[in-house]
């Protein structure tokens, strides 16, 4: 069936670094991949999405290309806020399900 | 701009009582879903429905049971609640599995 691998946490970094988070997945056919971010207390948002190989999904200055050959959708961003802290789910949909990995939880300090 | 609701947002059980978490929604989508999350585990499938009228098991169905009331209401059932139960419950909804909106979660404890 589908899943999701994505790097285990926590990350900690401070303000300005650097953020990847793996994002590895096993699908059939031709899965849209997602990333939801999930705040203290909140359910889960939609962060960015792909819906084809080489496709590059961007919201809020975080970025992720969908890489077929290599079955991953890494999430970056260049230079994090303490308002970036927050838990990171990828996902893929097939059909009408979507599964999703365990999450990442980030921490940035000030 | 009420989105997804769930109700209720907090709630303690005992070992073998039943409840129901209630989930609505007002922006028309087809789907609906209830997902479960623990910690480590991410979120996992329980049941799901694509359209009015149809559901269908996800990932972790058993123990649980729904029914899709109408298009807007989409419930979950605890028959014989037990510890391993003891989760927060999200209900989502889409439009034909695109973006997924979520619900604030409801917070399970079964003792």
């Amino acid at each position: 069936g589908d899943s999701v691998t994505q790097m285990e946490g926590p990350v900690t970094l401070s303000e300005e670094a650097f953020l990847t988070i793996n994002c590895t997945y096993t699908a059939t056919g031709y899965p849209s991949l997602f990333w939801y971010v999930q705040y203290p207390g909140e359910g889960l948002q939609l962060l960015l999405k792909a819906t084809k190989a080489d496709d590059k999904g961007s919201n809020k200055g975080f970025e992720a290309t969908y890489r077929k050959e290599t079955t991953s959708f890494h999430l970056e961003k260049g230079s994090v806020q303490v308002s970036d802290s927050a838990v990171y789910f990828c996902a893929l949909r097939n059909d009408y399900k979507l599964s999703f990995g365990a999450g990442t939880t980030v921490t940035v300090r000030a | 701009n009420a989105g997804v609701t769930q109700t209720p947002k907090f709630q303690v059980l005992k070992t073998g009582q039943s409840m129901t978490l209630q989930c609505a929604q007002d922006m028309n989508h087809n789907s609906m879903y209830w997902y479960r999350q623990d910690p480590g585990m991410g979120l996992r499938l329980i049941y799901y429905s694509a359209s009015e009228g149809t559901t269908d098991k996800g990932e972790v169905p058993n123990g649980y049971n729904v029914s899709r009331l109408n298009k807007r209401e989409f419930s979950l059932r605890l028959e014989s609640a037990a510890p391993s139960q003891t989760s927060v419950y999200f209900c989502a909804s889409s439009e034909a599995g695109e973006k997924l909106f979520f619900g604030s979660g409801t917070q399970l404890s079964v003792l």
